[in-house]
């Protein structure tokens, strides 16, 4: 049972453009939920999370919206960068559910000058 | 400050060995989980241990299990491994919930 889902594997933005990355769960107790950027040979690096009682935060570049009614939250990076290259995880969890985060399984973003 | 450490990096183990995985947490982070990620899948969580006790556990066989030492470092052992335990194997420690979680770069290990 598959409680976050990232259907798209792959995107691929220009340069300078706004890259939206989608995921949506099934479980309605999620109330926290985080994106993490992952490069090849590295670690998940955190990158920006909301709680269920928002439905926006902001930083940077990075801009997550969450919508509870359609269980549907993004992510977007606006002006994307080269940089930015790299498989991105949608993860979600419980109050009190320390550490344990159930992930999706990834959309590779692919940023071409 | 160092962030989490993982040991080793690779690993290379043929089927019905056991094998042993390190981690050691950010300084004072008392809590540690160890997830499974599987080429193509998102990290899978397995264990979740804090103040040396365990706290959760993932639908994962008995095969698999942890333990926290005073320190707050890990292991994690996995006994008759299956082809099937070819993964990534990610150590994360935080303070104790789900804000701030840090992922080690993990362990890949190949089971032949």
């Amino acid at each position: 049972d598959q409680q976050v889902k990232q259907n798209s594997p792959s995107l691929s933005v220009q340069e300078g453009r706004i890259s939206i990355l989608n995921c949506d769960y099934t479980n309605s107790m999620f109330d926290y939920f985080l994106w993490y950027k992952k490069y090849p040979a590295e670690g998940p690096t955190f990158l920006i999370s909301i709680s269920s009682i928002k439905d926006k935060n902001e930083d940077g570049r990075f801009t997550v919206f969450l919508n509870k009614s359609a269980k549907h939250l993004s992510l977007h990076i606006v002006p994307s960068q080269p940089g930015d290259s790299a498989v991105y995880f949608c993860a979600a969890s419980f109050s009190g559910g320390y550490n344990k985060l159930i992930f999706g399984a990834g959309t590779r973003l692919a940023v071409h000058p | 400050d160092a962030g989490v450490t993982q040991s080793p990096t690779h690993l290379i183990k043929t089927r019905g060995q056991q094998v042993t995985l390190r981690c050691s947490p950010i300084s004072g982070h008392k809590s540690v989980s160890w997830y499974q990620q599987v080429l193509g899948q998102g990290p899978q969580f397995i264990f979740q241990y804090y103040e040396k006790e365990e706290r959760g556990r993932g639908n994962f066989p008995d095969r698999f299990s942890a333990r926290q030492f005073p320190n707050y470092s890990s292991e994690l052992n996995v006994n008759a491994l299956l082809l099937g335990d070819s993964a990534l194997y990610l150590c994360a420690s935080s303070l104790g919930g789900t804000k701030g979680v840090y992922f080690g770069a993990g362990t890949r290990l190949s089971v032949l």
